[in-house]
């Protein structure tokens, strides 16, 4: 069965700290991948997505992510994060139906 | 309207009651999807309907909880005998189209509580 694992819960940062949040999927077919993110009390929205061509893709406020498709990981990044930043992220992979992980919650302290 | 539009957003009901929970998709969007986020856990897909047909109603946990929508728009999950476990954020999304490369659109969320 597909599955999307986040192994980072909680993550705590200062700000201007590089940030990395790891997320890997179980699926044998194309997929899309997404990241979505939830600021304190707004709605999910999207971050970012790959469907094919280049593995790195740009999102909004400065993240991006690295498709490797041999470790089936899409890990999440920003170089220097912002407290604006602290959010609940969720990684995403659609195979007919979009399967989420569980959470990583990001605190980003000034 | 601009965006997914859920309703209501909160919702506290004794146990054994029935409710309904309502989502207005983005005008023109043909997929509308329900999802259900427990408290500390991640999103759980409940189902997904296009049009008004729902091809995928896997993630329903129990026959007490049936969807329907009407108009390819206005959709309604419904709750029967409400337990306790049926606490949590009900999420609705839509996307233009129902294809795995569509992002989709969320709704704030209806939060549920079962006393």
């Amino acid at each position: 069965a597909q599955s999307v694992s986040q192994h980072n819960h909680h993550v705590i940062l200062s700000e201007a700290a590089s940030l990395e949040l790891g997320c890997n999927y179980s699926y044998g077919g194309t997929v899309n991948l997404f990241w979505y993110v939830q600021y304190p009390g707004q709605h999910l929205q999207l971050l970012l997505k790959y469907f094919s061509g280049d593995p790195l893709v740009k999102g909004i406020k400065g993240f991006e992510a690295e498709f490797i498709k041999s470790k089936f990981s899409f890990n999440l990044r920003k170089p220097s994060v912002q407290w604006s930043d602290t959010a609940e992220y969720f990684c995403a992979v659609n195979a007919g139906k979009l399967i989420f992980g569980t959470g990583t919650r990001l605190q980003v302290f000034p | 309207g601009a965006g997914v539009s859920q309703s209501p957003s909160n919702k506290v009901t004794e146990k054994g009651k029935d409710v309904e929970l309502r989502c207005d998709p983005i005008s023109g969007h043909t997929a509308l999807y329900w999802y259900r986020q427990r408290l500390g856990q991640g999103l759980e897909f409940l189902i997904y309907f296009q049009g008004n047909s729902a091809p995928d109603k896997s993630g329903l946990p129990s026959d007490r909880f049936s969807a329907e929508r009407t108009g390819e728009s206005v959709s309604t999950l419904t709750i029967q005998r409400t337990q306790q476990e049926d606490s949590a954020v009900y999420l609705c999304a839509s996307s233009l189209y129902g294809t795995d490369n569509q992002p989709q659109h969320f709704g704030d969320g209806t939060r549920l509580s079962i006393l």
